[in-house]
């Protein structure tokens, strides 16, 4: 099993809040990705990061907002959540002693009213 | 045109049948490849690694067609449990060593 955990699981708010979606990994990679996904769609990198201090934008705009100031700690901020955000947010990371293989965490649940 | 191709399905295959699955890439300096699993609402797990000789786990069988940009996998005997998303992966190594996603391909194993 891989060692990636996301909080929280499900998250139903209002819109206008801000939310920080949390993700942690323990296997010391140094590479960590954000994907949105929408119930029976494909993948969307929408964030991601190679190490420390670094965060580039994936390949579908997003308003969220990454920061990497600890190796095992990569998490998403929405400053003002919209309807528009509703979606599952999966976190992943990977090293390239193994191919970059990616390892998942389970995803967050985000829904916006 | 997407960079990882897959035919979306679903595929509707009766238990025990044997179903295969295409994908195809069009960058040709990919250099590695997988196939990963998705059941529904959950994340993707790797299900397997491809190499260029082609590999096998169990009643799986993975190929890799350099020249026609074409990976494939092979599922004999197939089980209810295995109805699941398949997603093609592609690594091209240079560009950040990114993962490139395929949309997947939707498997439905029926009793």
């Amino acid at each position: 099993e891989a060692d990636i955990y996301q909080t929280p699981r499900y998250l139903v708010i209002g819109t206008g809040k801000k939310i920080t979606l949390e993700c942690s990994q323990t296997m010391g990679h140094d590479k960590m990705y954000w994907y949105q996904q929408d119930p029976g769609m494909e993948l969307h990198l929408i964030h991601y990061s190679y190490g420390v201090n670094s965060t580039e934008k994936g390949d579908l705009s997003s308003e969220s907002t990454v920061s990497r100031i600890r190796t095992e700690h990569f998490p998403l901020t929405l400053e003002s959540a919209r309807p528009s955000h509703t979606s599952q947010y999966l976190c992943a990371s990977s090293e390239p002693r193994r191919m970059d293989e990616q390892f998942f965490g389970p995803g967050t649940r985000l829904t916006v009213l | 045109r997407k960079e990882v191709e897959q035919d979306p399905g679903p595929f509707n295959v009766p238990e025990g049948a044997t179903v295969a699955f295409n994908c195809t890439y069009s960058n040709s300096a990919s250099q590695s490849f997988f196939w990963y699993r998705q059941d529904c609402r959950k994340e993707p797990k790797l299900l397997m690694s491809v190499y260029s000789s082609g590999n096998e786990d169990g009643r799986f069988t993975a190929q890799l067609n350099r020249a026609s940009q074409y990976i494939s996998l092979l599922i004999r005997d197939s089980k209810l449990s295995d109805s699941a998303t398949y997603l093609c992966v592609v690594n091209i190594y240079g560009a950040g060593n990114m993962l490139t996603f395929g949309g997947g391909t939707r498997l439905m194993v029926k009793p």
